[in-house]
């Protein structure tokens, strides 16, 4: 069964440093999404991606956030420079055209800032 | 303003009990309806979805949406220990691609 990938599985930084969280989305699917996770709280919408543009973002998705689908397969998440408050579960998911439920996601990347 | 509000449990029953799990919401625009399962540090897996409103069976879980109350349900009949996992109601509008709001998630430990 087709599936999204993400990498890294863990990923632990410095408060202030860069970090690229990176998907591979199902290689059929057209819009692309991230959300993450903070330990014990709801799974959060940050943005979605389509025909390469950012489509939807909530009010997370500020200035220290970006997006890219540099090449024909993946699809990344740039936190330019981390905060505690940062450290989450991220998930990547994709969806294939013309549907409204079958959203696929990834295993995540749990992002540690310390 | 809470868009999707979900009782997080934990919801402790015995193996063979009837679970049920439930969601209300207050945006009426919401028009696909779905549950997710999640084991721990995991990502959501879609059990099922529902459009609008009435019912939907799946083997022994069956999803109910009320659209004139806002609310949502998600039984599960005969409930084993493999289904212990925290469920995540999730919902999304007309327009293909909007982005899924999640409820908080319940936790369910099912004993044998």
């Amino acid at each position: 069964e087709p599936e999204v990938t993400q990498t890294p599985s863990h990923q632990v930084t410095q408060m202030g440093q860069e970090v690229i969280l990176r998907c591979v989305p199902i290689s059929n699917h057209l819009y692309f999404y991230w959300y993450r996770q903070i330990l014990g709280q709801k799974v959060e919408f940050l943005v979605s991606f389509y025909n390469n543009e950012i489509s939807e973002k909530s009010e997370i998705f500020d200035d220290q956030f970006s997006v890219e689908r540099p090449d024909g397969s993946n699809f990344t998440l740039k936190i330019r420079s981390t905060k505690l408050e940062d450290s989450a579960m991220y998930f990547c998911a994709s969806l294939q055209q013309s549907s409204n439920y079958g959203y696929t996601f990834g295993s995540g990347t749990r992002l540690t800032v310390v | 303003q809470k868009e999707v509000e979900q009782d997080p449990g934990p919801l402790s029953v015995p193996e063979g009990a009837i679970v049920s799990l439930n969601c209300t919401y207050s945006n009426s625009a919401f028009q696909y309806f779905m549950w997710y399962r999640q084991y721990s540090r995991k990502g959501p897996e879609l059990l099922m979805y529902t459009y609008s409103s009435g019912n939907k069976e799946d083997g022994r879980f069956t999803a109910q949406v009320d659209k004139s109350s806002k609310y949502i349900s998600l039984f599960i009949r005969d409930s084993q220990p493999s289904d212990s996992a925290t469920y995540l109601c999730a919902m999304s509008g007309f327009q293909a691609g909007t982005a899924l709001i999640f409820g908080k998630g319940t936790t369910l430990s099912v004993s044998s």
